[in-house]
């Protein structure tokens, strides 16, 4: 069975640009996460959406945006990059029912650097 | 609002030793708690999850326990080789359902 697939694994934008991450998940998996790591404040949950509904939200600007589409697969979107925005964004797929017990299985990532 | 800290954030250990990392979190309110670990440049692979309702996991030469009570988890490593270098992150899901990450610790086991 496929991992979690994230493309592009690298991504070197400007500021003011936007960039489109995509994720495909693990065949069955209807729940998406995706999550921003930096150094300065580590791991952060972004959104997540189940069959294809934003089901839960963290704490960043509307700047940041996601989708799910039909089989599953999810995008994330972030405009007007700004500096800060720089940062490994991971994605994780689930099962996503009883979602206080399914465990997230995560992708190798796309390491985004903002110039 | 919840905060996750994980102590220490880097440890050095000769191989074969036994070691323990730790975790602490505010609020006892969890749904369950996770322990991952992340190799350089990699993602993220899940090592053990513990329920609100349980004490311990363990899986291999890794045991978790869990005391929600005191707000505190320890990833037990038994026996630990170089491949065990890497970072080791914990997690909680919180009331929102969402996870909210410590720091990590970054182990290093030398030959």
């Amino acid at each position: 069975k496929a991992g979690v697939t994230q493309t592009p694994r690298y991504l070197i934008k400007t500021r003011g640009q936007q960039v489109t991450l995509s994720c495909s998940p693990i065949s069955g998996h209807r729940s998406v996460s995706w999550y921003q790591q930096t150094p300065g404040q580590g791991l952060q949950f972004l959104f997540e959406y189940f069959s294809e509904t934003q089901r839960n939200k963290g704490n960043f600007p509307g700047r940041f945006s996601g989708r799910q589409f039909s089989n599953s697969r999810s995008e994330m979107n972030v405009s007007t990059l700004e500096l800060g925005d720089s940062a490994l964004y991971l994605c994780a797929s689930s099962l996503g029912l009883g979602l206080a017990k399914n465990i997230q299985y995560f992708g190798a990532g796309t390491r985004l650097s903002v110039l | 609002k919840q905060e996750v800290t994980q102590i220490p954030a880097a440890l050095s250990v000769p191989e074969g030793e036994n070691l323990v990392l730790n975790c602490s979190f505010t609020d006892s309110a969890i749904y369950n708690l996770q322990w991952f670990r992340q190799d350089p440049g990699k993602g993220l692979t899940s090592l053990l999850l513990i329920q609100s309702s349980q004490r311990e996991q363990t899986s291999g030469r890794l045991n978790a326990s869990l005391d929600k009570s005191s707000g505190r988890s320890t990833l037990y490593i038994a026996a630990s080789q170089p491949g065990d270098s890497a970072t080791y992150l914990c997690a909680v899901m919180d009331s929102n359902y969402q996870l909210i990450w410590g720091a990590g610790t970054k182990l290093i086991i030398k030959p």
